[in-house]
């Protein structure tokens, strides 16, 4: 079964621009999570989508935004980049049933620089 | 809010023990992870304990709760120099939003 997949890998953009990032889920899995990861903050929960619908969100500002397809795929979305977005941001599928253990399968990441 | 802590970094000789600590935050949190990451990977989940166990051995992996001191570790024996990585913690502090916090890694070196 193929892993979680994330385009692009690499990724570089201005200050001011937008960027889309993309998430392809392992099959069957219908929650996707984001979280950035930098060296200053660590590793930091973004939002997750299930069945198209954000279920659960950070602490971001509403620059980051996000998507998720009826195939599961999902988009997130950074608007008016500030050089403090340089990060790896990473994508988590699951299958996403209820209870409290989410056993979450990682994509490589996307890590983005802005300049 | 509080911080999940981790040592940053433990080097340990080829064939020996690793101990990776971690002192987490939240007595509800009901299910434990740590994860390893490579150079340039995703995260990878190696093991998770739920809180109502104190032990989970998984191959050459065992973990170890305490959670009256709300601290976990995560025993590597037999570690080989594949095992170089930075592993991290991570707890379901907020069972209802789905989210996992991490805490901030530790980097294990294994010399040959």
């Amino acid at each position: 079964k193929a892993g979680v997949t994330q385009t692009p890998r690499y990724l570089i953009k201005t200050r001011g621009q937008q960027v889309t990032l993309s998430c392809s889920p392992i099959s069957g899995h219908r929650s996707v999570s984001w979280y950035q990861q930098t060296p200053g903050q660590g590793l930091q929960f973004l939002f997750e989508y299930f069945s198209e619908t954000q279920r659960n969100k950070g602490n971001f500002p509403g620059r980051f935004s996000g998507r998720q397809f009826s195939n599961s795929r999902s988009e997130m979305n950074v608007s008016t980049l500030e050089l403090g977005d340089s990060a790896l941001y990473l994508c988590a599928s699951s299958l996403g049933g209820s209870g409290d253990f989410y056993e979450q399968y990682f994509g490589p990441g996307t890590r983005l620089t802005v300049t | 809010g509080e911080d999940v802590e981790q040592s940053l970094f433990l080097s340990v000789r080829e064939g020996d023990s690793s101990v990776i600590n971690c002192t987490y935050t939240d007595s509800s949190s009901t299910y434990l992870y740590w994860y390893k990451q490579e150079p340039g990977a995703g995260l990878q989940l190696l093991t998770y304990i739920f809180s109502n166990m104190d032990m989970k051995q998984d191959q050459r992996l065992t973990v170890l709760l305490n959670k009256k001191d709300k601290h976990l570790s995560l025993r590597i024996a037999d570690t080989q120099t594949g095992d170089s990585a930075i592993y991290f913690c991570a707890e379901n502090r907020d069972t209802g939003r789905r989210a996992l916090t991490f805490g901030s890694g530790t980097r294990l070196q294994v010399q040959p």
